[in-house]
């Protein structure tokens, strides 16, 4: 079965600073992939996603992932934290194997300092 | 835009209540999920109803039932509550779970607590 793993539970920046937010999958076959945003006490929705094609891919605020097949990773980066950037994270894959199911991440909270 | 509304947004419920928690989009989508979101576990999936007139089991189902009323409406119900399924509850839908190239829209969820 696909997974991914987010690393670091917590991540702190200042603001200004780069944001990068780790994520590996799991998957013996090319994934589809996803980053989504969950503002507090909200529901979460989609960043950027990754499916064929260009393996840098641009989302929404100013974020970007990178799709790097031989790290089997999916890290999502945005060069200059803001405070409205402060939110949970979550990485997703598309579960295979006939049914296209997202499967979640733990979620990583990012923290900007003034 | 309405997309996935859930209600109600919040419940406290007493060790043994039943209780129906009321999900509808209107974005003419064929999938719809519930997943529950609890701290340091990520968002899991309960149940899944892939189109109208299925159902099946996700990851953590047990304690739970489902029902795919129509094609906009997906319910969730705990017959008898217990205290560890206090947790954040969130209703998803997308185009279907059969078409890779899709993204799930999420309503604002249902924060459940059971003493």
């Amino acid at each position: 079965a696909q997974s991914v793993t987010q690393l670091g539970s917590h991540v702190s920046v200042s603001e200004g600073a780069l944001v990068l937010l780790r994520c590996n999958y799991s998957s013996s076959v090319p994934p589809y992939l996803f980053w989504y945003v969950q503002y507090p006490n909200q529901g979460l929705q989609l960043l950027l996603k990754y499916t064929t094609g260009a393996t840098l891919v641009k989302g929404i605020n100013g974020f970007e992932a990178e799709f790097k097949k031989s790290e089997t990773s999916f890290h999502l980066t945005k060069p200059s934290a803001h405070m409205s950037d402060a939110a949970e994270y979550f990485c997703a894959v598309i579960r295979s194997g006939g049914s296209y199911i997202p499967t979640f991440g733990r979620g990583t909270s990012l923290i900007v300092h003034p | 835009n309405a997309g996935v509304t859930q209600t109600p947004k919040f419940q406290v419920l007493k060790t043994g209540q039943s209780m129906t928690l009321q999900c509808a989009q209107d974005m003419n989508h064929n999938s719809m999920y519930w997943y529950r979101q609890d701290p340091g576990m990520g968002l899991r999936l309960i149940y899944y109803s892939a189109s109208e007139g299925t159902t099946d089991k996700g990851e953590v189902p047990n304690g739970y039932n489902v029902s795919r009323l129509n094609k906009r409406e997906f319910s969730l119900r705990l017959e008898s509550a217990a205290p560890s399924q206090t947790s954040v509850y969130f209703c998803a839908s997308s185009e279907g779970i059969h078409s890779p190239n899709t993204e799930a829209f999420f309503g604002q969820g249902t924060r459940l607590t059971v003493v």
